[in-house]
């Protein structure tokens, strides 16, 4: 089954302890992207990579890295968890000719809770 | 900068009746994708429908139809014949065709479906 696996579904931290989200996808995707979803502002890119070794900002990327090593993996990480980063997290994948059809394949989504 | 903008944040339609969303948005393009997804409480983030912009016959999947102003940068969401299931956020979504990596949502708007 063509799915985005991303990991855990839940997850409650304390401030300043390094946490990844895992993301892996299995249709042989170019581009994958990290969102976050809260209420009233929709999803926002995070960041975003266009193949391996290939990534750049989205909108909101200040206090999270990511990184593409493999094309199937794409995990984020926030080196230091501050509470403002509670939020609903979706790993999303596409590829060219994707967005005509079936737009992005979105994970589960990570609700993340930061005290 | 390409914005997307859903004026109603909270809608109520009886089942069996017929709701339109609204969304607009703001670009400088002239061939872009337009989609509607659907985030149900399993926070699933699902396709309902999507537009090419140089394809002016509005796009219809079953009980949802799009009403597509490209003059207007409109573009509303038609629920006919509501159900229990359809109760869920919905996302009115916008990319750029060259922009495989970046799809830039709405706020969203929650649909109740009243029984």
């Amino acid at each position: 089954e063509a799915q985005v696996t991303q990991n855990p579904r839940y997850l409650i931290t304390v401030t300043g302890k390094k946490l990844t989200v895992t993301c892996s996808q299995n249709m042989n995707h170019e581009y994958m992207s990290w969102y976050r979803q809260d209420p009233g502002l929709g999803l926002r890119q995070i960041y975003y990579s266009m193949n391996v070794e290939v990534t750049d900002k989205g909108d909101v990327p200040e206090g999270y890295k990511v990184s593409r090593k493999e094309k199937r993996n794409f995990p984020l990480i926030l080196e230091s968890p501050s509470p403002n980063q509670t939020s609903l997290y979706f790993c999303a994948s596409s590829s060219p000719g994707s967005l005509g059809g079936y737009g992005y394949t979105f994970g589960s989504g990570t609700r993340l809770t930061v005290v | 900068a390409q914005t997307v903008t859903q004026s109603q944040p909270e809608m109520s339609v009886q089942e069996a009746e017929t709701v339109t969303l609204s969304c607009t948005y703001d670009t400088s393009e002239s061939d872009y994708y337009l989609f509607w997804y659907k985030q149900p409480p399993s926070r699933q983030m699902i396709l309902v429908i999507r537009q090419e912009a140089y394809k002016q016959q509005n796009a219809t999947e079953n009980r949802f139809s799009v009403n597509f102003q490209k003059a207007a940068k409109s573009f509303s969401l038609k629920i006919s014949d509501s159900q229990l299931g359809d109760a869920a956020m919905y996302f009115c979504a916008y990319a750029i065709k060259t922009s495989y990596d970046k799809v830039i949502f709405g706020p969203g708007t929650s649909l109740s479906v009243i029984p």
